[in-house]
């Protein structure tokens, strides 16, 4: 059973560019959500995914957005770049949007923004 | 409003040395609360968790943790640390009811020495 996949893994751009990152889930999971991990810090909650609608989303400006697939699989999309947003970004999957759910989480993808 | 502060951003063992963890969290309804283990270069693994019942959590690899509601704390332990333990570890707590956003400490590095 495969676990939750992110793709790509590293990822290098200039300012003021945009970027997708990709998500699939753990197979029977419906909920995905995601995660901003800036280096030597815990991850930041950006938003959860549930029936393809947001959820919830944490403070995270609209250059953020999301995309949840019928197939339960996810896209970050992240518009004119900043270099703060230089960052591991976690995408996690669980069985539900319930809080005691426990989240899976994939290896990350690692963007630079140059 | 929610917190977490993670005591120690770096921890340092023996190899068969008691394992303390800290952490202290804010919540303003029952909390849910997380301990996650983050090797290099690879996402988050759920260690344990308290959604509710029984206050002391065990989780894998030999860790526990305790609720205590009075002192609003949730520490890690491991009576043993094996060297396969360095990692960085997250505390993180989440509401249990309303709205989910996940809140994460800023990590602890766990060093282990022969």
């Amino acid at each position: 059973d495969a676990g939750v996949t992110q793709s790509p893994t590293h990822l290098i751009k200039t300012r003021g560019q945009q970027v997708t990152l990709r998500c699939s889930p753990k197979s029977g999971h419906d909920t995905v959500s995601w995660y901003q991990q800036a280096l030597g810090q815990g991850p930041q909650f950006i938003f959860q995914y549930y029936e393809e609608e947001e959820r919830q989303r944490g403070n995270f400006p609209d250059r953020f957005s999301g995309h949840q697939f019928p197939n339960y699989s996810s896209e970050l999309n992240v518009n004119a770049l900043l270099l703060g947003d230089s960052a591991l970004y976690l995408c996690a999957s669980s069985l539900d949007e319930r809080p005691r759910e426990t989240q899976y989480f994939g290896p990350g993808t690692r963007l630079l923004v140059l | 409003a929610q917190s977490v502060t993670q005591l120690g951003s770096h921890v340092s063992v023996s190899e068969g040395a008691l394992v303390l963890l800290r952490c202290n969290y804010s919540s303003s309804v029952p909390p849910y609360l997380f301990w996650y283990v983050q090797y290099p270069n690879q996402g988050l693994q759920l260690l344990l968790k308290y959604t509710t019942g029984a206050t002391l959590v065990k989780g894998i690899n030999g860790f526990e943790a305790e609720f205590k509601k009075s002192e609003t704390s949730f520490h890690l332990t491991k009576p043993s640390a094996h060297m396969s333990d360095a990692a960085e570890y997250f505390c993180a707590v989440g509401p249990s009811g309303g709205s989910y956003i996940p809140t994460f400490g800023r990590g602890t590095s766990l060093i282990v020495h022969p």
